[in-house]
């Protein structure tokens, strides 16, 4: 699987928009962006994927690079409750023999601050 | 729909002994994931089952292992306990076919004294 690289920290104010960056330089052209996040001491919870073209769900937009070097996700509003570990996680689109070894890296703390 | 549940939430166990987690995976999700979760190593791949079938592993020892049923209910083992085991477990169901979107259970806090 492609690594990526994500910053440790980011702070937020309420109700801004939090933009969080993610670079998959490595990233194949199977390979799709997804993102994760994890709220203290709770499993980690999908949010979004995409492969190329930008995505919108209830929770959050996602946004590729035209060389799908590098994605972020947008919460466009952020609230407390947004407060949690990002992961960005690059996937062939089917697990198979060879794609269900990766784990999460270290992903993106946001704090989002009242 | 219900979650993936796992059980029990939170066990303590002793060095030596070996130790069953359970996880039932969100009805109609045949592939199931374990993942151990620590401060220092983070969030690593266990293995993967579908079908009964183990069809994906991560770099841990024999110690680890893991089963799944007809129902895709999945259980794992982890044998002679150490220290380095005490970690978060987590669980997590997804369907065949999908793009690697997996539903995590709330997670198996182990600690090993």
């Amino acid at each position: 699987d492609a690594k990526t690289t994500q910053p440790p920290s980011m702070d937020c104010a309420e109700g801004r928009a939090a933009n969080l960056p993610c670079n998959h330089s490595t990233i194949s052209g199977n390979e799709y962006v997804y993102w994760y996040r994890q709220i203290h001491s709770q499993g980690p919870q999908y949010i979004i994927h995409g492969l190329k073209n930008n995505e919108t769900n209830e929770m959050a937009s996602l946004i590729i690079t035209e060389d799908r070097k590098s994605s972020t996700l947008i919460l466009p509003h952020a609230t407390l409750r947004d407060t949690a570990v990002y992961y960005c996680i690059v996937r062939p689109r089917n697990l198979n023999t060879n794609a269900g070894k990766s784990t999460f890296g270290d992903g993106t703390t946001l704090t989002v601050k009242p | 729909k219900a979650g993936v549940t796992q059980t029990p939430r939170y066990l303590i166990k002793t060095r030596g002994q070996q130790v069953t987690l359970s996880c039932s995976p969100i009805s109609g999700h045949r592939s199931v994931s374990w993942y151990q979760q620590t401060p220092g190593q983070g969030l690593q791949f266990l293995f993967e089952y579908f079908s009964e079938t183990q069809r994906n592993k991560g770099n841990f020892p024999g110690r680890f292992s893991g089963r799944q049923f007809s129902n895709s209910r999945s259980e794992m083992n982890v044998s002679t306990l150490e220290l380095g085991d005490s970690a978060l477990y987590l669980c997590a169901s997804s369907l065949e076919g999908q793009y690697y979107e997996q539903y995590f259970g709330p997670g198996t806090r182990l600690t090993v004294t």
